[in-house]
């Protein structure tokens, strides 16, 4: 199937500061990418759709100034978590759609810890 | 909107014994059903999905079969193997108008018992 790959798989943060997280299309344009937050022991939770060349859409109660989606060329989405806070540690996958049989692929994940 | 509820949460077999997880979907509209498996620290991978203009699909011991009467689909595993331990998560779609967002079930948690 198609390879989307996500960078880092594992961050650690201070309080306070920010972290981005690149997800790729390797072999396909994907000209729509989503961004999920997941739980442990829990299902993927959709934080926001990003579509290439256009602001990303936030599901309800995701701040978008918190979590800054940017979606600048066909193969790459990034999401900057911004000031960071412990509550934000968690495991964030992207998901990017193969455009022509609408299948969906998603990235290894990232973790990231805030201290 | 779609609503997608999974069950069991929890299924434990033995190995090469077989395992069935059921979803159903609340938008009749609704007409793609990936099927998700996550392993622990990873990304979800597709194994297997259908449109709805099948009723059942198979790849090696892995089957997907739909009722969109019923409105429910279920995912079928033969001769289970320790890999195939993970949690497995169904999902649907409605598309059109470029949409492409998928609904997701909470998730089945596998066990293969050696």
């Amino acid at each position: 199937g198609a390879v989307v790959s996500q960078h880092p798989s594992w961050v650690i943060c201070k309080s306070g500061t920010s972290v981005k997280i690149e997800c790729r299309s390797l072999d396909f344009q994907a000209t729509t990418m989503f961004w999920y937050r997941q739980f442990p022991k829990q299902s993927l939770m959709l934080m926001a759709t990003s579509n290439e060349g256009s602001k990303a859409t936030y599901e309800q109660g995701v701040e978008k100034d918190k979590f800054l989606i940017n979606h600048a060329s066909l193969t790459l989405s990034t999401l900057t978590v911004t000031s960071a806070h412990p509550e934000d540690s968690s495991f964030y996958i992207c998901s990017a759609t193969e455009a022509l049989h609408g299948e969906l692929f998603f990235g290894e994940g990232s973790r990231l810890t805030v201290l | 909107g779609e609503n997608v509820e999974q069950h069991p949460s929890t299924l434990s077999v033995q190995e090469g014994d077989s395992a069935v997880i059921k979803c159903t979907y609340s938008d009749s509209a609704s007409n793609y059903f990936p099927w998700y498996k996550q392993e622990l620290g990873k990304g979800p991978q597709l194994i297997i999905d259908i449109r709805s203009n099948v009723g059942e699909k198979k790849d090696q011991r892995i089957a997907v079969t739909l009722n969109k009467t019923a409105k429910h689909f279920s995912l079928h595993i033969t001769e289970t193997q320790p890999e195939d331990s993970a949690v497995y998560f169904c999902a649907a779609r409605t598309s059109g108008a470029g949409s492409y967002q998928l609904t997701f079930g909470k998730g089945t948690k596998l066990s293969v018992i050696p």
